[in-house]
């Protein structure tokens, strides 16, 4: 099955510095990848789009000079939390789809649990 | 407004017995997908089950099944034969087009499930 592999698992850094956590499909070719971020016990919430070789799309209400993306190859997506203060403290997740057509399902990194001190 | 609703924050189940989580959708797309993820305590995202907008018969995968009515807009999870390992998050989510042409999934608040010895 196609498998996304995330890393790191989780981070502890301090205020004011940049962590960087990355997002790799194994053994498939993702165009498109998918970040989220999960507060606890809640939903994910979606954060961008990432495309390769263009630029990302944001959802409303993220800041795209906070939270960098790039996606510079076909299997590999970053994201790049820049100056981070406790409040983005969370449990981020990428995801990617192994397709266009419509029952694709997501398939899911284990997530990186970021703890800004 | 939500797009993915499950009024159940909560649920509880006996062992052995069969399970039903509910999930509303708002969409005016002919044509989306319906996915169900399961979230354990370690944090990854299990896809389950998928059902399409034009799939005529419920989609079944060993003993998940998904009650899916459209005219209601309704894809509930049942789950049968409930086991202590099925404990965990459930999300309900929708693969919903863009008028970009590309796509992104969107999820519900997830339902809790407890699986009771």
């Amino acid at each position: 099955g196609a498998v996304v592999s995330q890393h790191p698992s989780w981070v502890i850094c301090k205020s004011g510095t940049s962590v960087k956590i990355e997002c790799r499909s194994l053994d498939f070719q993702a165009t498109t990848m998918f970040w989220y971020r999960q507060f606890p016990k809640q939903s994910l919430m979606l954060m961008a789009t990432s495309n390769e070789g263009s630029k990302a799309t944001y959802e409303q209400g993220v800041e795209k000079d906070k939270f960098l993306i790039n996606h510079a190859s076909l299997t590999l997506s970053t994201l790049t939390v820049t100056s981070a203060h406790p409040e983005d403290s969370s449990f981020y997740i990428c995801s990617a789809s192994e397709s266009w057509s419509i029952d694709s399902p997501l398939h899911f990194g284990n997530g990186t649990r970021l703890t800004v001190t | 407004a939500q797009k993915i609703t499950q009024t159940q924050p909560g649920m509880f189940v006996q062992e052995k017995e069969a399970v039903t989580l509910d999930c509303t959708y708002d969409t005016s797309d002919q044509s989306y997908g319906l996915f169900w993820y399961k979230q354990p305590s370690s944090g990854e995202m299990i896809f389950l089950i998928y059902q399409g907008s034009y799939d005529e018969q419920n989609a079944t995968e060993g003993r998940y099944s998904l009650n899916f009515q459209k005219a209601r807009k309704s894809a509930n999870l049942v789950i049968s034969a409930s086991q202590l390992g099925d404990s965990a998050m459930y999300f309900c989510a929708m693969r919903e087009g863009l008028a970009s042409g590309t796509y992104k999934y969107i999820f519900g608040t997830g339902t809790r499930l407890k699986v009771l010895a």
